[in-house]
């Protein structure tokens, strides 16, 4: 089955500075990588997410990329804000209908 | 964007008893949800996966006898724990997709803490 890896587990920046959080996937057949945000005591939110058939996807400060032939894509955050700390995941599927597997997250930390 | 609701946010209950959690989709119909269960500090375990109308489809380990799960609309699944034990305290996050027809997105609830004394 599909086997996520994410790294690092935690990371600590100054706000304004960039946070990059990579991920591994294992299962070629995997089409969908989304990102969830959770914060404490709630539930994930997704904030950006990319198909297999794109590179890369920007939003506003965040921006994830994708490469198939290597299977990793990652998530960029430009000009950190206190108020992105918090735990992210990645995430992959097969595609709609289908269960996400997820990595272990990513604890950041942005400091002012 | 999309609305996921649960309730209850959290519950405790005695060890023995049995709770019901309910999933629904506010504003969409969603012909599969999930349940996910996360302990602190650890990432979301796929418990099982349930489309409406027909019977869950559990994850290896996850037992179908403890953990009911029933998808009778397509905005409402339940999860219920069945004879809980403090073991079975974590927090469980349900999501709901469109599915095929609407995109591979997944939103999630809110979560509910359960804590079993």
């Amino acid at each position: 089955g599909e086997n996520v890896e994410q790294h690092p587990s935690t990371l600590s920046v100054q706000e304004g500075d960039s946070a990059v959080i990579k991920c591994t996937y294992s299962d070629s057949a995997s089409n969908y990588f989304p990102w969830y945000k959770q914060e404490l005591g709630k539930g994930p939110q997704l904030i950006i997410d990319i198909r297999s058939n794109v590179g890369e996807k920007k939003d506003q400060r965040i921006a994830v990329t994708l490469n198939k032939t290597a299977k990793h894509f990652s998530l960029h955050i430009t000009e950190t804000q206190p108020e992105d700390s918090a735990v992210y995941f990645c995430a992959a599927s097969r595609g709609a209908g289908t269960a996400l597997i997820f990595g272990k997250g990513t604890t950041l930390s942005v400091s002012s | 964007g999309a609305v996921v609701s649960q309730h209850p946010s959290r519950v405790i209950c005695k060890s023995g008893t049995s709770v019901k959690i309910e999933c629904r989709s506010l504003d969409f119909q969603a012909t599969t949800m999930f349940w996910y269960r996360q302990f602190p500090k650890q990432s979301l375990m796929l418990m099982a996966t349930s489309n409406e109308g027909s019977k869950a489809t559990y994850e290896q380990g996850v037992e179908k006898d403890k953990f009911l799960i029933n998808h009778a609309s397509l905005t409402l699944s339940t999860l219920t724990v069945t004879s809980a034990h403090p073991e079975d305290s974590s927090f469980y996050i349900c999501s709901a997709t469109p599915g095929t027809s609407g995109g591979n997105e997944q939103f999630f609830g809110p979560g509910t803490r359960l804590t079993v004394l």
